[in-house]
C-alpha cells in the first residue's frame, strides 16, 4: 500500500508569491494534518482536517490556508510568501478516534523562499 | 501554555544503551509519542504511551509518568543506523493535536 505522498518534493519561490502544496493520505485515512518544520526544530502544527472539515488550527497567520477534498487529499496554500516561510512542510494522515491515533508522515515538501 | 523539553544532542557508543528524556507541560494530555527522524526524511512512529509505565518493543522501550509530566525513550544495543533525531510529542486530549519537542539529535560513535 502507498504511504502518504506529497508533491512537489522541492520548491523555490520568491517573496510575495503564493504556493500550493499537495498531500494524498494513506488509503482509508480520513484525517490530514499539516506541519511546518524549520531546520533543527520540531514540527509546528498548522492545520488538521477531518472529513473535509477544519478540526484544528495552529498559531499561523491568515496567509496560510488549507482544504480537504472528498477523496481526503489535501492542499496547503500560502500567500504573500516571506523569507521566514522557508521550511520543510510535512503532511500526516491518521484515523482519529482510535486509542493510538498514530500519524503517518509523508516525505515532505522543502520550500525555499528567496 | 504548551511546552515540551528534550536535550538538543546526545552522543553514545555503538552497542551501548542510551536514554533520551522528555518533559512536558500541556493543558490537557492524552498520551506521548516518540518519533525517529533521519536527516532530510519524514518522522517515523516509534512508540505511544498513554498509561504510566514502561512499554518495550524490541531494542526500543518508552516510559511515561503522567504525574511528573515525564517520558523517556530507551535504546539498547545501539547501531550506527540509530543515528537520527528523536522527537517526543504530546497528544492533547481535546482534539488529538500533537505538540512537538525540538528533537534530540543522537550521534552514535563506533
Amino acid at each position: 500500500d502507498a504511504g502518504v505522498t506529497q508533491s512537489p518534493t522541492h520548491l523555490i519561490k520568491t517573496r510575495g508569491q503564493h504556493v500550493t502544496l499537495r498531500c494524498s493520505p494513506i488509503s482509508g485515512h480520513k484525517s490530514v494534518s499539516w506541519y511546518q518544520q524549520v531546520l533543527g526544530q520540531g514540527p509546528q502544527f498548522i492545520f488538521q482536517y477531518y472529513e473535509k472539515e477544519e478540526r484544528g488550527r495552529g498559531n499561523f497567520p491568515d496567509r496560510f490556508s488549507a482544504r480537504q477534498f472528498p477523496n481526503y487529499s489535501s492542499e496547503l496554500n500560502v500567500n504573500a510568501l516571506l523569507l521566514g516561510d522557508s521550511a520543510l512542510y510535512l503532511c500526516a494522515s491518521s484515523i482519529p478516534g482510535q486509542i493510538k491515533n498514530i500519524q503517518y508522515f509523508g516525505a515532505g515538501t522543502r520550500l525555499s523562499v528567496l | 501554555g504548551q511546552n515540551i523539553d528534550q536535550p538538543t544532542e546526545m552522543t553514545a557508543t555503538e552497542g551501548a544503551i542510551v536514554q533520551i528524556n522528555c518533559t512536558y507541560q500541556t493543558s490537557g494530555f492524552n498520551g506521548l509519542f516518540w518519533y525517529q527522524q533521519h536527516a532530510g526524511e519524514a518522522p517515523t512512529f516509534l512508540s505511544y504511551n498513554v498509561l504510566d509505565g514502561l512499554e518495550e518493543k524490541g531494542r526500543f522501550s518508552s516510559f511515561l509518568s503522567r504525574s511528573k509530566g515525564y517520558s523517556y525513550l530507551l535504546l539498547k544495543e545501539l547501531q550506527m543506523k540509530d543515528s537520527a533525531s528523536y522527537l517526543c510529542a504530546a497528544e492533547l486530549d481535546s482534539n488529538y493535536q500533537l505538540i512537538w519537542g525540538a528533537g534530540t539529535k543522537l550521534i552514535i560513535k563506533p
